[in-house]
């Protein structure tokens, strides 16, 4: 069946990029049924959309997150990617990766990568 | 946008049924039938319980029912159980290619 991975540091500093990306098994990233997207969770607190890709290169982001979200897709090597510029503490949570249906719902999710922005 | 307001907590006997409200604005929730219900345990990735408000993915007990009246979704839990124990999170499509979610309800299976 799908499955999702993210891979990336776990540890970013203050004011860099942080980068993730997620690797799809399982099934083709360019199917022309799903978007697959980004979803973070700080610790002990609720889920945020940060945003999706179709496998042509379309992305959507949340406004709140737009200006220092960069989403990209690499279809040769089923993955799609997650650039997070200028990040603070408060960026500090788990990234979750997952498909999602006509950017709708979410089904499969990866089992998410804590990310530390720290000194 | 901001996000969608659901109950900090809800609680339930074994056997019971619990319902867990999801209230957005006209502009989400009461505008689309695009609400989905997804289900966390502790340390582990959400799992979808409900989506389109009502719809449940092949795998999901009928126990678990959605339903939606004006800007509010409901999440309804029937014949609790102890593995139902857990958080539970709504989302809506919002326009414009947005997505929201809610922030978050725990259960508590008493």
């Amino acid at each position: 069946q799908l499955q999702l991975q993210e891979s990336g540091p776990g540890l970013v500093k203050p004011s860099e990029t942080l980068s993730l990306t997620c690797t799809v098994s399982g099934g083709s990233i360019r199917s022309s049924s799903f978007y697959w997207g980004w979803i973070r969770q700080p610790p002990g607190k609720g889920l945020e959309w940060i945003g999706s890709i179709y496998y042509s290169g379309s992305t959507y982001y949340n406004p709140s997150l737009k200006s220092r979200v960069t989403m990209s897709v690499d279809t040769s090597k089923n993955q799609f990617s997650l650039k997070l510029t200028s990040v603070t503490a408060a960026d500090t949570a788990v990234y979750y990766c997952a498909r999602q249906y006509s950017l709708n719902w979410f089904d499969p999710w990866g089992q998410g990568t804590l990310v530390t922005v720290s000194s | 946008q901001s996000a969608l307001t659901q109950p900090p907590s809800a609680s339930g006997s074994p056997g019971q049924s619990v319902t867990i409200s999801c209230t957005g604005t006209s502009s989400d929730v009461g505008a689309y039938n695009y609400v989905s219900w997804y289900q966390q345990h502790p340390g582990k990735a959400p799992k979808v319980m409900i989506y389109e408000v009502s719809e449940r993915p092949s795998g999901v007990p009928d126990r678990f029912s959605g339903s939606k009246s004006g800007n509010t979704a409901s999440l309804t839990v029937s014949g609790l159980q102890a593995e139902d124990e857990a958080d539970y999170y709504c989302s809506s499509y919002a326009g414009s290619n947005n997505l929201v979610f809610g922030g978050g309800t725990k259960l508590t299976v008493l």
